[in-house]
């Protein structure tokens, strides 16, 4: 089975760092991806990490510990337009086995 | 840049009618999904087809069925809709299945 825990909600200030963690129990693993989702539109894709370590995007980065299950996402110098939800999703290994999404972090970013 | 567009941003259809979800990508992806998408559940996959006439059941398929005729054209078909079916379905395509996924704008369906 597969298993993908996010936060529901999530909180921050203009200008600040946040973190969003995503931790995964599943059956092999191939690759974890972000996305981000702004209310009302389609997910679109930020990162993907398939080793371990830090992949930086700008002012988005994401983190993978493969022997812990666990990634993070993190934005720096937080912007309003930042409030969004973002949505972990892990590929598995083999075959034709498509992407298993978390249910989403939304993020409010408050002046 | 790839498209994929789905024929319309909201509907709404009355319980036991029948309802066609086109979706169309323009990137000759060989593989496309449909998800649906409701608060506090996520996204989840009702129905994916990695080629032409090919289709697998995803973790919701019970009152949903597929078609997928040509390459570019993954229509989801709800054969006697419900208020349950109430959601905001979205439609994906990628090169490979597990590979990034280019997400459609979404269709809003509200069954009464």
């Amino acid at each position: 089975g597969q298993n993908i825990d996010q936060p529901t909600e999530m909180t921050a200030t203009e200008g600040a760092i946040v973190q969003i963690n995503c931790t995964y129990q599943t059956s092999g693993f191939n690759g974890l991806f972000w996305y981000q989702q702004h209310a009302g539109e389609a997910p679109t894709f930020l990162s993907y990490n398939v080793l371990d370590g830090l992949e930086e995007k700008g002012r988005f980065s994401s983190f993978l510990s493969r022997s812990k299950g666990y990634s993070y996402l993190l934005l720096k110098e937080l912007q309003m337009k930042d409030s969004a939800s973002y949505l972990c999703a892990v590929r598995a290994f083999g075959g034709n086995t498509p992407l298993v999404f978390g249910k989403g972090t939304r993020l409010s970013v408050i002046a | 840049d790839v498209k994929v567009t789905q024929s319309s941003r909201y509907l709404v259809k009355r319980t036991g009618e029948k309802v066609f979800l086109e979706c169309v990508q323009d990137m000759d992806h060989e593989n496309m999904f449909w998800y649906r998408q409701d608060p506090g559940l996520g996204l989840r996959l009702i129905y994916f087809s990695y080629d032409v006439k090919m289709k697998e059941k995803g973790d919701i398929p019970e009152g949903y069925s597929v078609s997928r005729e040509k390459k570019e054209r993954f229509s989801l078909i709800l054969e006697s809709a419900s208020t349950n079916q109430t959601s905001m379905y979205l439609c994906a395509s990628s090169p490979q299945v597990g590979t990034e996924a280019f997400f459609g704008q979404g269709t809003r369906l509200t069954v009464v």
